[in-house]
């Protein structure tokens, strides 16, 4: 049964950089996409990026330029980061794991992430 | 980007009624949507893939249609554990984006 167990900081001041990790167990990493998705207190879901086995990656458009997403297949374990945050992301970060092709299928606890000065 | 819409946005319902939430895309997805149940402070979880495909563990009650550009998810007897919150996801093209979500109360 696949698990996903993430981590970090959970309170950041503004300008500094969010950095999570989610460690994969009890499944491969070929086949599958990786990737995370926040949540605002008391709103809905957005995807943030996506990274496959082989290292390709996909990021949201209007976050691209300040977020990192990458793989460490020797420590089963992949990770994000944001450059630069601000209050506005203020969230609930959940790590997923999805099929090739499919939708995300497994999630982790979630983490939340305060931006507070 | 896709825009999803769900519909409603909120719902009360009573226990063994039949509800159902739509979710149309702003343009054809062909069947790449998902959908997704939260509760209360706990981790969304997927009911539906390929619009229309039960997640393995999933009640029967829960049920999916749809292709194109409009699809619906039907609770077909509503529980009193079924109230949450309910989500839309399309993944036809990046950016992923998901419907703003449907409260379901129970009466």
């Amino acid at each position: 049964q696949v698990q996903l167990q993430q981590w970090g900081a959970g309170l950041l001041k503004p300008s500094e950089t969010l950095s999570l990790t989610c460690a994969v167990s009890g499944g491969s990493f070929s086949g599958y996409f990786w990737g995370w998705i926040r949540q605002p207190p008391g709103k809905g879901l957005e995807w943030i990026a996506e990274i496959n086995h082989s290292g390709g990656t996909k990021y949201k458009p209007s976050l691209r330029s300040r977020v990192t997403i990458s793989l460490d297949t020797t420590k089963n374990q992949f990770s994000l980061r944001v450059r630069s945050v601000t209050a506005a992301d203020t969230a609930v970060y959940y790590c997923v794991r999805g099929p090739k092709y499919s939708s995300p299928d497994h999630w982790g606890q979630g983490t939340l992430v305060t931006v507070s000065s | 980007d896709i825009q999803m819409t769900q519909s409603p946005s909120a719902m009360s319902a009573s226990v063994g009624d039949r509800v159902t939430i739509t979710c149309r895309a702003s343009q054809d997805i062909n069947d790449y949507l998902a959908w997704y149940q939260q509760k209360p402070g706990k981790v969304p979880k997927r009911l539906i893939y390929a619009a229309s495909s039960l997640q393995s563990g999933v009640p029967s009650r829960f049920s999916g249609r749809g292709f194109g550009t409009e699809f619906t998810l039907t609770i077909s007897g509503l529980q009193p554990e079924d109230l949450g919150t309910y989500y839309c996801l399309q993944h036809n093209s990046y950016p992923w984006t998901f419907g703003q979500g449907t409260k379901v109360e129970i009466k």
